[in-house]
Parts: structure tokens; C-alpha cells; sequence
């Protein structure tokens, strides 16, 4: 089946510090979404970026949809970064999104 | 902004009752779905709905799953006899395209607890 990993599975940063979280999937991608799981659970939408980059503040990503990957970038992170980050991938002609395993980010002050 | 909204945002409910989880998805959204991610594990898919009909369903979609779309506003999630591993945040989910275009936005989920 179409597998979705996410690296690294755990970040530890300082505040201020730069990250990149990636993302591989093993199909062709139709849609490609970065999501932001804040403490209490909710699933915040990042980007939707199933080819090229994109910029929203802090934030940027990358889809590179030849070889599969996507990059999300967090410049300058605070604390309240912190949470899991998820990309989430679909392929071919299914609906359904297929969710990575996500990265566990921690910002320290 | 638009938004998906669910209701409601916790619920705790004895082993073998049955459940409902409601949501109300972007107005001009076409497709519907529910996810849910057992705790400290990754988002599943579970069903996807079009034009008043499933169009997808995930193995975990089994006979004690059903969905509906009761009115042109709300999108709801039965669960006839719920079991202790169905405990769970469940996630609504709205596009306005399908067959793998479109961006899926959630709303906040609920959280099941089953005791």
C-alpha cells in the first residue's frame, strides 16, 4: 500500500532555532497537506501544496512531487510551534487522505 | 473564515450504546469524510461521502459504522455498539472536489471515551 513517512519522528528545539520536518510518500501525489496538531487535538491547516512552495509567515513548503517528497520549514520557532506536525497524502483517484506518523515538536524557551 | 464544526467536543458513553457524532460541514463543500486517530497514533481514514452515498470506506468501517447526511447541513457518524477500542478522537473533514483534488479542511473533533 501507499506509505507515508515523516522525519524525524522527534525535534527538540531552543527557541528561535530553524527546522525542517520532511515528509517521502511512495505514490504519485495528488494533493499534499501540512497540518499542525495543537495540544488539544485540533488538526490545523498548514499548507496544501501538492507541487511547489509556499510561504505563510514563519512557515514554508516544498512538494517536490518527481521524487516524492515534501519539506515544511519553520523559521525562527517560538513555543508555540510546538505540537506534532502531519503531512497528509493522496494519490490516483481515492479520496481518502493517508496521514504520516507525524513529527513531535518541543519548543523550549 | 469557514469552518467545519463538530459536536460534541467530548462524550463518554457506557461499552455496547449507541452513539452519534455530528457535524456541520463548509457550506459550499461537496465531500465529507470522518477520520479518527486513537490516542498517540497517527490520523486513519474511515469513509468518505458524495452525493448522498458512501464513495469510500476503509476496513475499519465496519457493519457497527454508518453515516448520514439527515438535512442539507449536517453530517453525522453512528456508532450502534461501541466498543472499548473505539475510544478515540473522531475528526469531520469537508472538501469542495474529490477523486484526490482539493484541500480537506477538519474541524475541532470529538473525543470518545467508551467505558
Amino acid at each position: 500500500g501507499i506509505q507515508v513517512e515523516q522525519s524525524p519522528p522527534d525535534l527538540i528545539l531552543q527557541e528561535g532555532a530553524n527546522s525542517t520536518l520532511r515528509c517521502n510518500f511512495s505514490d504519485s501525489v495528488n494533493n499534499l497537506q501540512w497540518f499542525h496538531q495543537n495540544p488539544w487535538g485540533q488538526l490545523i491547516n498548514l499548507f496544501y501544496i501538492p507541487s511547489g512552495t509556499k510561504q505563510n509567515g514563519r512557515l514554508s513548503a516544498t512538494t517536490v512531487a518527481t521524487e516524492r517528497y515534501s519539506l515544511l520549514y519553520i523559521s525562527s520557532s517560538q513555543t508555540t510551534d510546538s505540537g506534532v506536525y502531519f503531512c497528509a497524502f493522496r494519490g490516483g483517484a481515492t479520496n481518502k487522505l493517508i496521514f504520516g506518523t507525524g513529527t513531535l515538536l518541543a519548543v523550549q524557551p | 473564515e469557514p469552518e467545519v464544526t463538530q459536536t460534541p467536543s467530548h462524550q463518554v458513553t457506557q461499552m455496547g450504546q449507541e452513539v452519534i457524532l455530528r457535524c456541520v460541514p463548509i457550506s459550499n463543500h461537496l465531500y465529507f469524510y470522518w477520520y479518527r486517530q486513537i490516542l498517540g497514533q497517527k490520523v486513519e481514514f474511515l469513509v468518505s461521502f458524495y452525493n448522498n452515498e458512501i464513495s469510500e470506506k476503509s476496513e475499519i468501517f465496519d457493519d457497527q459504522f454508518s453515516v448520514e447526511r439527515p438535512d442539507g447541513s449536517n453530517f453525522t457518524l453512528k456508532i450502534r455498539s461501541t466498543k472499548l477500542e473505539d475510544s478515540a478522537m473522531y475528526f469531520c473533514a469537508s472538501s469542495e472536489r474529490g477523486r484526490g483534488r482539493g484541500e480537506a479542511f477538519f474541524g475541532q473533533g470529538t473525543r470518545l471515551t467508551v467505558v
